[in-house]
């Protein structure tokens, strides 16, 4: 069985701090995806990455894949209240059944002003 | 511009009813899933299924049960519900390659009492 630990469970920040949220496995990922999940809502798609230690960016969310595509960090500069939600890594994995994504732990942030 | 549809969106069951928890989605994919999430926690998949006619068991199946007569319709059946099954409920379909984002619904909170 395969398990993502996320870390830190729970991070409440003011507005305009940095934060890095890391995905950690020990076993290897034939890909990595980010989801935000809001209340109410289904968690909802921010990035993929698939090669290892690529380097994704989207506006202020940077996010990277370990050299070993066993872990992964999402960085985010000058958080938002609107960044605020529940932040879930998932993982491909690298063999069998490529039908099946591994959720991580997830992290809820919280930004105030 | 639907997506994946789920009803109901909350459900109150006492111990020992069944109920099925509906799930559509008009973006014709092959791979359709449940999953289920427990407060402040990750997703841990139920069933999922790669087409119509086949399903398969994930993390969590016992249970639950599941059909996939068309494309569009995956249902998750509980035929005995027990306490232990008071979670939000979210069903999520994916396009074929193994590395496109699963689309959400919006979940079915379910309580058993």
């Amino acid at each position: 069985t395969q398990l993502l630990e996320q870390s830190p469970q729970f991070l409440s920040i003011q507005e305009g701090e940095n934060l890095t949220v890391y995905c950690n496995s020990s076993s290897v990922f034939s890909s990595l995806q980010w989801y935000r999940q809001e209340p109410g809502e289904g968690p909802v798609l921010l990035v993929t990455v698939v090669t290892g230690g690529e380097v994704k960016k989207l506006k202020r969310l940077t996010f990277q894949f370990g050299d070993a595509r066993k872990d992964s960090s999402l960085h985010i500069t000058a958080a938002q209240p609107g960044d605020t939600g529940l932040y879930l890594c998932a993982g491909g994995p690298s063999t069998g059944t490529a039908s099946k994504l591994t959720f991580g732990t997830g992290t809820r942030l919280q930004v105030t002003l | 511009n639907a997506g994946v549809t789920q009803t109901p969106k909350f459900r109150i069951l006492k111990i020992g009813q069944s109920m099925t928890l509906q799930c559509t989605q008009d973006m014709n994919h092959n791979y359709m899933y449940w999953y289920r999430q427990d407060p402040g926690m990750g997703l841990k998949l139920i069933y999922y299924s790669v087409g119509a006619g086949i399903t398969d068991k994930g993390e969590v199946p016992n249970g639950y049960n599941v059909s996939r007569s068309t494309t569009e319709d995956f249902p998750l059946r509980l035929e005995l519900a027990a306490p232990s099954q008071t979670s939000v409920y979210f069903c999520a379909s994916r396009a074929g390659q193994s590395n496109q984002p699963q689309h959400f619904g919006d979940g079915t909170r379910l309580s058993i009492l």
